[in-house]
Parts: structure tokens; sequence; C-alpha cells
């Protein structure tokens, strides 16, 4: 079973409207998360990290809220434009070990007109 | 300079064709890495190199092979690939083996082979 669950798989949103993601983890002990936005062909680009301690973080229109109670995310775009069309993927990490990552399987969205 | 620059960026290359793929970053990391991404799925991780020496492999065919010939370099040695190996192939680095801040990907080489 993965370790990180993302959803919705894939969404099709208006230009200008807003949205949110969801990633929902089973790693422990928990170190910190990520959100990257990759867009098709390339490599991810880091959105927003967040540790045990903090539960938002702002990179311009984007806002991700960590709750490490019930072991959850959200990636909220807002305003949305359409180069945000990508996948958005949600990384775990762990703390101790050899830095193994747990990859969702990314949110995918696409932004029109 | 923040970024890990891969080259090339796309390339096709026949099941009997030698190739590889190069990976450099200036930013001090010490940790190096290699990941296997198929279209619509998460990057999979490949190699891993921890101060210039391989620490992790998994359990990756011997058609692949990783050097790291300095602490800033990462190849990828491509030798008798199959056609299921076409892939996006990204490279990342990061301060140290468990560190997270600072990890950063490449943009990646499009492979193809036919």
């Amino acid at each position: 079973k993965n370790q990180v669950e993302q959803s919705p798989q894939s969404l099709i949103i208006l230009e200008g409207k807003n949205c949110t993601l969801q990633c929902n983890y089973t790693v422990s002990p928990f170190s910190n998360l990520r959100w990257y936005k990759q867009d098709t062909g390339r490599g991810p680009v880091s959105l927003t990290i967040m540790t045990f301690s903090e539960n938002t973080k702002s990179n311009g229109r984007y806002t991700a809220t960590l709750d490490a109670d019930t072991k959850q995310s959200s990636l909220h775009i807002t305003a949305s434009q359409l180069s945000d069309s990508a996948s958005y993927i949600c990384v775990v990490s762990a703390t101790g070990g050899n830095n193994r990552l747990a990859f969702g399987k990314g949110n995918q969205v696409v932004v029109i007109p | 300079d923040t970024e890990v620059t891969q080259t090339p960026k796309h390339l096709v290359m026949g099941m009997t064709n030698k190739k590889s793929l190069k990976c450099e970053q200036h930013m001090g990391h010490r940790a190096m890495y290699w990941y296997k991404q198929k279209a619509k799925k998460p990057p999979e991780l490949m190699f891993v190199y921890s101060y210039e020496k391989l620490s992790i492999n998994e359990s990756v065919p011997s058609r692949f092979s990783p050097e790291c010939p300095n602490s800033s370099l990462l190849n990828l040695h491509l030798h008798a690939l199959q056609p299921e190996d076409s892939a996006l192939y990204l490279c990342a680095s990061s301060h140290e083996i468990q560190a997270f801040y600072g990890y950063t990907f490449g943009s990646g080489t499009r492979l193809t082979v036919v």
C-alpha cells in the first residue's frame, strides 16, 4: 500500500478559480512534507516544504497546510492560471534512515480558459 | 547556483548503443540520486550516492551503470537498453543523504529506446 495517497487524481478548473488538492500519508516517524509542481516531461520543482511544527506555508498563489496529527496536507491554488496546469506531487520523508522519500502519484491539474 | 543540470535533455538510442546521462550540481551537496519516471507515475529511486560512494542500488539491472567521478558530477551509463527503459530520468541532490532540505531535482533527460 502506498504510503502517500493524493486526491483527486485529476482535476479540470476554469482559469481564475481556486482549487484544493489533498494528500494523506502514513509515513512514520514523520520528518517533513513537500509539494512539488511537475510540468509534463520536466523535473519536479519545489513549491513548499513543511516540518512537524508548521501547519501552513505560502508561496505566491500556492498555500500548503499540514495537520501532523491526522497526517493530512492540502495544497490550495488561488486564482488559477493556465500555467498552473501540471502534476502536483506530495512527497514525505521520515526521520532517520537513508532519506528514502515516499512519493504520491500526483494530482493532475488542467486549467482551461 | 541552486540548480541541478542534466544533459542531454532528450536522447534517442538504439538497443545496441552505449550512451551516458550527465548530472551536475555546484551547491556543495554530498548526496546525489538517480530516479526513473514513467508517464503519469511518481519517480522511482534507482541509485543513491553519498560522498561519492554508492549507497543504495534499488536492484537496478546492470545495463544501467552509475558513476560519481567527483562531488559535483553524477553519470548514468546506458548499454543494451530495452524499449521499456524509455522514460524520464531525473537526477537530484541534497546536502546530506538524510537531509530533505535543499533536495533539488534536475529538469530530466527524456530517453527513448528504439
